[in-house]
């Protein structure tokens, strides 16, 4: 299989503990995406690498979100002090860079609840 | 700022009945990428269509088709002869294509589709 691919599928986590979350995109895929989604509602920009250079970080996305993606490989979303507000599914998608954006693959997501 | 709007928040059909799904969008761009994307239970997005805002011709696949019309601002999407099967919330996304846009989606808040036998 080689669709985009997010570990962990399921978080649970304790109010203020760490959680990282991992993404691997489709190989040949450039742009890479975060999202994330609560119930009901659709996904909403996080933010976005191209290659490994981050370049866009939606408000959405506080102080205690970092996301990387070293040698423009897999990437990591990673919440500190986590919140009850954090629980949510947390997708990635990825897709080729070009003059026109082709369609973003998602992943199956990684839903976290924190209690 | 860009924005989707998908009024119907959910909707209920008979098998083999044909049902349209509507989304309104808004953006300053001239030029922009309208999508669909279907999410069933199992939670993971699947592309469905995409269209740029100079091509205005309705597209078929199957039982799918497409009406985009720019004087409205909406993209609509029809099921025809609606199967269990295509019971999932359906997204409607554009995507600004300016200078130095990085073609992030912005979603509606979807419709929920269920289909009944």
């Amino acid at each position: 299989d080689t669709g985009v691919s997010q570990n962990p599928r399921h978080k649970i986590t304790k109010r203020g503990q760490n959680v990282t979350f991992r993404c691997d995109p489709i190989s040949e895929h450039n742009r890479l995406y975060w999202y994330r989604q609560t119930l009901g509602q659709g996904p909403e920009f996080l933010t976005y690498f191209q290659n490994e250079a981050q370049l866009e970080k939606s408000r959405l996305l506080s102080d205690r979100f970092s996301a990387e993606r070293p040698k423009g490989s897999f990437s990591t979303l990673e919440i500190q002090r986590t919140e009850q507000g954090d629980s949510a599914m947390y997708l990635c998608a990825s897709s080729l860079v070009s003059g026109i954006p082709y369609e973003q693959y998602f992943g199956p997501g990684t839903r976290l609840t924190v209690t | 700022a860009q924005k989707v709007t998908q009024a119907q928040t959910e909707i209920s059909v008979v098998e083999k009945e044909d049902v349209t799904l509507d989304c309104v969008y808004e953006t300053r761009d001239t030029t922009y990428y309208l999508f669909w994307y279907k999410q069933p239970p199992s939670g993971e997005l699947v592309f469905l269509i995409r269209r740029n805002s100079f091509d205005e011709q309705n597209e078929i696949s199957g039982r799918y088709s497409w009406n985009f019309q720019k004087s409205t601002s909406s993209f609509n999407f029809t099921i025809t002869a609606s199967q269990v099967v295509d019971s999932a919330v359906y997204f409607c996304a554009l995507s600004e294509a300016g200078s130095g846009s990085n073609y992030k989606l912005t979603f509606g808040k979807g419709t929920l589709l269920t289909v009944n036998p």
